[in-house]
């Protein structure tokens, strides 16, 4: 089983700062892999895909990167509507996923 | 607009079985795999199972193998889990996804299962 970890557990941060989050995997997921911001209350939402490919209506100043068993989701200046949960997920066994246990960004 | 509805949570005593439903509209279901995602109260996202659009590839998670048994009826436009030998660790919000570009694109607003004496 593929095991994601989420580092840091909290991101203290400012709007206007950069969010840098971290995902690892257990063994190289490739490039199969998306980031899901989830706000209180509501269902959560694909941000990002296939690593680095932004989902339909997602603002450009959310960024993802890396392959293998390194990944990072970059916020480029937050705004007040970001912050939230974010999750990792990969698909490199489809159709089992495995979820990371995410990383909170709150208002410093 | 894509719509997933889900129903048939509830309070069950542990052991017990319940199974839910989500509906889809929207989109061609029987295009595109399902998957269900349970979030425990305050817990972050487990997923539970996955199935291809025709049913020929299923995945479960192993907290859910051999108890769960994830369905769909693209007739009537339907994704199922049964969930039987329910227990108290089971309690969580389930979350029916559409999948899309290999990732739950669309998400409904789930439905609560609450197991306990």
């Amino acid at each position: 089983e593929i095991v994601l970890t989420q580092s840091p557990a909290t991101l203290s941060l400012s709007p206007g700062e950069r969010a840098t989050l971290s995902c690892r995997a257990s063994q190289s997921v490739s490039s199969y892999l998306a980031w899901y911001q989830q706000k209180p209350g509501q269902a959560p939402r694909l941000l990002i895909y296939d690593a680095s490919n932004r989902a339909t209506g997602i603002p450009a100043r959310f960024s993802g990167s890396g392959s293998g068993t390194d990944f990072t989701l970059t916020i480029s200046s937050l705004e007040p509507e970001d912050f939230a949960v974010y999750y990792c997920q990969q698909r490199s066994n489809w159709p089992r996923f495995t979820f990371g246990p995410g990383t909170k960004v709150d208002i410093k | 607009e894509v719509q997933l509805v889900e129903s048939g949570g509830g309070l069950v005593q542990p052991g017990r079985s319940l199974r839910l439903s989500c509906a889809a509209s929207g989109f061609t279901f029987d295009d595109y795999a399902m998957h269900w995602v349970r979030q425990a109260p305050g817990k972050g996202l487990e997923w539970v199972s996955g199935i291809s659009w025709n049913s020929g590839s299923i995945g479960y998670a192993d907290s859910v193998k051999g108890r769960f048994t994830i369905s769909r009826d693209n007739a009537k436009n339907s994704l199922y889990l049964q969930m039987n030998s329910l227990r108290a660790e089971d309690t969580a919000l389930y979350y029916c996804a559409k999948e899309s570009l290999g990732y739950c694109s669309h998400w409904g607003q789930g439905t609560l299962v609450t197991v306990s004496s």
